[in-house]
């Protein structure tokens, strides 16, 4: 049974900091890896997505690693705003078709 | 583009009675639709996958009976808490799946959430 661990599971930062959070999945047969975003009592914002065969996705100032063979993915945030302060959550999917698993992620304050 | 929306954000109904939540994929189809629910401080749990047409597959320890899912057409699954109960006060939020053909494969889009308060 595929678990998914995020950690840590709170961070806080002061503002311009890069911020590193980390991802760890049991069973590295995965389909994809995606990240996202909560602010509280909202739903959630796809960051980035990795496909299996990829190592890594970009997108502004985040960039999301995928080592399937150790069952990692890490997400990097550069220069953290308090704009940034939110739940970062990590999820992997079995095949096209499978369930998302979550973490249960970490929760990010960026202090100005 | 890939905009799904839940409608209503947050409702407050008293015990025993049902509330039905919408959610729609306003500019892609989705044969596939999931609802998830999620407790304070707690990441989300699958509930059930809704499958346009055909009855949905509920995860164990889910009662099928209690939350009912319709996906009716290819842009909307409802899901029906009845008789309602305080235990069941929780953020619920739905997920749709493009279907292929319209962007990268296995890409999800979730709504807002919906707030449910049973008094």
């Amino acid at each position: 049974k595929q678990e998914v661990t995020q950690i840590p599971a709170a961070l806080s930062v002061p503002e311009g900091e890069n911020l590193v959070l980390n991802c760890s999945f049991t069973d590295s047969a995965i389909y994809n890896l995606q990240w996202f975003r909560q602010d509280p009592g909202k739903g959630l914002t796809s960051l980035l997505l990795i496909q299996s065969s990829q190592r890594e996705q970009t997108s502004g100032r985040l960039n999301a690693s995928l080592d399937k063979s150790s069952g990692r993915s890490t997400l990097y945030i550069a220069a953290s705003q308090p704009g940034d302060s939110a739940t970062y959550l990590c999820a992997v999917r079995p095949d096209s078709w499978g369930k998302l698993q979550f973490g249960a992620g970490t929760q990010v304050v960026v202090t100005p | 583009g890939a905009v799904v929306s839940q409608h209503p954000s947050w409702v407050i109904c008293k015990s025993g009675t049902s509330v039905k939540i919408e959610c729609r994929s306003l500019d892609f189809q989705a044969t596939t639709m999931f609802w998830y629910r999620q407790f304070p401080k707690q990441s989300l749990m699958l509930m059930a996958t809704s499958n346009e047409g055909s009855k949905a597959t509920y995860e164990q320890g889910v009662e099928k009976d209690k939350f009912l899912i319709n996906h009716a057409s290819l842009t909307l699954s409802t899901l029906t808490v009845t008789s309602a109960h305080p235990e069941d006060s929780s953020f619920y939020i739905c997920s749709a799946r493009w279907d292929a053909g319209q962007g990268p494969p296995g890409e999800l889009f979730f709504g807002e959430g919906s707030r449910l308060t049973v008094l």
